[in-house]
């Protein structure tokens, strides 16, 4: 497998504009979490889905920010308008939950995202 | 409140030397704890793991120490290399994963 796979890599966007990232999870996962790296916060947790189902989103900033999984092997984050604080690198990763197992979750490479 | 705390944002250690990176968490009801490592410009990724049932475990060059009474944990490398200057992230094991705000590595040559 490939691996959590997201793209774009890097983002660059203006104030006020739509931004779409987007996430292909490791096939048979199914946990799909986004993260969001600052300097201030470390890895914090946006949202995350359980068989495409969101399960909590109480670590999404602000209305402004809005994520879907359609089916099992994708996802989006998109932030409506963007603003100059939204820029950071966001995560996604994937994990298969196992019987009585406990498993890591993997990552993908990040987006990083520039609002000027 | 954070959940799991690292409380050095960084750490300079010589090649060779051990460094050891530190981990607390205020949540006794976890029960697995992650290390996961990071370079620039890429994702996390696992490096070593350690369940409650255990204090230590090793994996070559990396050994995690578990205190449960002190809700404390331990990544100890030794021998450093430059090429474990990383960003290293502890987490605890829930659903999500619970992670600190990571310590930036550098061993110098």
């Amino acid at each position: 497998d490939a691996g959590v796979i997201q793209s774009p890599r890097h983002e660059v966007t203006e104030m006020g504009q739509e931004v779409t990232l987007r996430c292909k999870p490791i096939s048979g996962h199914d946990y799909l979490f986004w993260y969001r790296q600052t300097m201030m916060r470390g890895l914090e947790l946006l949202i995350y889905f359980n068989n495409n189902v969101p399960i909590d989103d109480s670590g999404m900033p602000e209305d402004r920010f809005s994520a879907k999984m359609p089916n099992a092997s994708f996802s989006t984050l998109k932030i409506q308008p963007s603003e100059p604080r939204d820029s950071a690198v966001y995560f996604c990763a994937s994990r298969v939950l196992g019987l009585g197992r406990n498993t890591e979750a993997f990552f993908g490479q990040g987006t990083r995202l520039t609002v000027v | 409140d954070q959940q799991v705390k690292q409380n050095s944002p960084s750490l300079s250690v010589q090649e060779g030397r051990i460094s050891i990176l530190n981990c607390d968490y205020t949540n006794s009801m976890f029960d697995y704890f992650l290390w996961y490592k990071k370079y620039p410009a890429e994702g996390p990724t696992f490096l070593i793991s350690i369940s409650s049932i255990k204090d230590k475990n090793e994996d070559g060059r990396f050994t995690v120490f578990l205190n449960k009474s002190a809700k404390h944990l331990s990544l100890h490398i030794v021998p450093s290399q430059p090429g474990d200057s990383a960003v290293y992230f502890c987490a605890a094991l829930d659903t999500p994963l619970v992670f600190g705000k990571g310590t930036r590595l550098s061993v110098i040559a």
